[in-house]
């Protein structure tokens, strides 16, 4: 089963604008990635936030962890038309072996960023 | 570089035809990875090796089977293929004990009708 859940599942706004993401999940985890996927293409790997982190920047991206709440959101500042992707989130639950590197993806959100 | 990649990029089958996907990396990754996507949905683990020699179940493994041959290469095969095997199919790699991003292939597009 889906470890995690996207919310919302579609989103649409204007280049320059805010884009925000949030994934809920069910277990405890070691780490939470975020993923990337244009149409038809496969995934890439976006940002990682560890589970004793809280909040991890890289470029226009911002990424905050509540491990509290065991949920995670993603923003995307400036938004331009080439951001225009599904993204999804995943987790390496904790109790997999670090080993293993076993993702479990949530269903993921569509954005459009309309130029 | 070419990363991960594979093969075919498309793919027709009849019910009950077989068929293996084939996956290569050339990044000197330890552990690989066998995910299906199908529309609307994320992506579930069918199969994944972590490391030469080793093969395990996934989330999804019915109906498919997985060979590592070596380092480099990781393929999928549907014995007796089924209409519910229609989906997209990932194959990723991750550097062993690195950290656990993985890095994903371009996608096989499978058609059983």
């Amino acid at each position: 089963s889906q470890q995690g859940e996207e919310d919302p599942q579609a989103l649409s706004i204007q280049e320059g604008e805010n884009a925000t993401m949030n994934c809920s999940y069910k277990t405890s985890i070691n780490n939470l990635q975020w993923y990337r996927q244009n149409s038809g293409r496969g995934l890439v790997h976006l940002i990682l936030i560890r589970s004793n982190e809280r909040e991890k920047h890289s470029g226009r991206l911002r990424v905050t962890l509540d491990t509290s709440k065991k949920s995670s959101s993603l923003l995307i500042t400036a938004s331009r038309a080439a951001d225009t992707a599904s993204y999804f989130c995943a987790t390496v639950p904790r109790e997999s072996s670090s080993n293993t590197g076993k993702l479990i993806f949530g269903q993921g959100t569509t954005l459009q960023v309309k130029p | 570089n070419a990363g991960v990649t594979q093969t075919p990029k498309f793919q027709v089958l009849k019910t009950g035809q077989s068929m293996t996907l084939q996956c290569a990396q050339d990044m000197n990754h330890n552990s690989m990875y066998w995910y299906r996507q199908d529309p609307g949905m994320g992506l579930r683990l069918i199969y994944y090796s972590a490391s030469e020699g080793t093969t395990d179940k996934g989330e999804v493994p019915n109906g498919y089977n997985v060979s590592r041959l070596n380092k480099r290469e990781f393929s999928l095969r549907l014995e007796s293929a089924a209409p519910s095997q229609t989906s997209v199919y990932f194959c990723a790699s991750r550097l062993f004990r690195d950290s656990d991003t993985q890095y994903f292939g371009p996608g096989t597009r499978l058609t059983v009708l």
